[in-house]
């Protein structure tokens, strides 16, 4: 069974940083782009992230680069998101996703987020 | 970046009832579209890809139609599990991007 596992988000002080990670189990990890998708409270959804399955390659939404950093660990079957600077309007429950191996960019296993606030 | 909008944004409807919800991009995405479904609280389900392709597992009530900038979502025969947010999302370009959603509540 295919499954996406969150965690690292919590409360954060503007301009702070957080790390979320995203364990995977149930499928080959290394085979699939992954991606993160966010939410903002009572909002629409927004894709954030893509990393290649080798990690060579990275697309970002504007809004965030710079600031954030996707990652992987084929090895250890994780996804993270480094994010740095952070503002008001990241806060939301960010999805990790896993990409089907026909589009790359739709996705059809999603995690149960992992909600990030940003304020003082 | 392509917009997407959806409309309506939001309706009523009965079960049983045919619903169709569209969605329009602001340049033409050819059939790089997808539809996701969100119940309060949960993760996205995806629906449909490719505009028209039905994702494994998803009943056949379900259908999507369209290609360059105008596409529709068809439930045929609404059902109780099916009140939730409707999603569509563009592919054609690297900066993905979703409509803002389409609620369907009972009436």
């Amino acid at each position: 069974e295919v499954q996406l596992v969150e965690s690292g988000g919590g409360l954060v002080q503007p301009g702070g940083s957080l790390r979320l990670s995203c364990a995977a189990s149930g499928f080959t990890f290394s085979s699939y782009w992954m991606s993160w998708v966010r939410q903002a409270p009572g909002k629409g959804l927004e894709w954030v992230a893509n990393i290649k399955q080798d990690g060579s390659e990275k697309y970002y939404v504007d809004s965030v680069k710079g600031r954030f950093t996707i990652s992987r660990d084929n090895a250890k079957n994780s996804l993270y998101l480094q994010m740095n600077s952070l503002r008001a309007e990241d806060t939301a429950v960010y999805y990790c996703a896993r990409a089907q191996e026909t589009t790359v960019t739709t996705w059809d296993y999603w995690g149960q987020g992992t909600l990030v606030t940003v304020s003082s | 970046a392509i917009r997407m909008t959806q409309s309506p944004s939001s309706f009523s409807a009965s079960t049983g009832d045919r619903v169709t919800i569209t969605c329009r991009a602001s340049q033409g995405i050819s059939s790089y579209l997808a539809w996701y479904q969100q119940k309060p609280g949960k993760a996205p389900k995806l629906l449909i890809y490719a505009a028209s392709t039905l994702q494994s597992g998803v009943p056949s009530r379900f259908s999507g139609s369209g290609s360059g900038t105008d596409f529709t979502l068809t439930i045929s025969c609404l059902q109780s599990e099916d009140f939730a947010t409707y999603y569509c999302q563009q592919y054609y370009s690297y900066r993905i991007t979703f409509g803002p959603g389409t609620k369907v509540d009972i009436k």
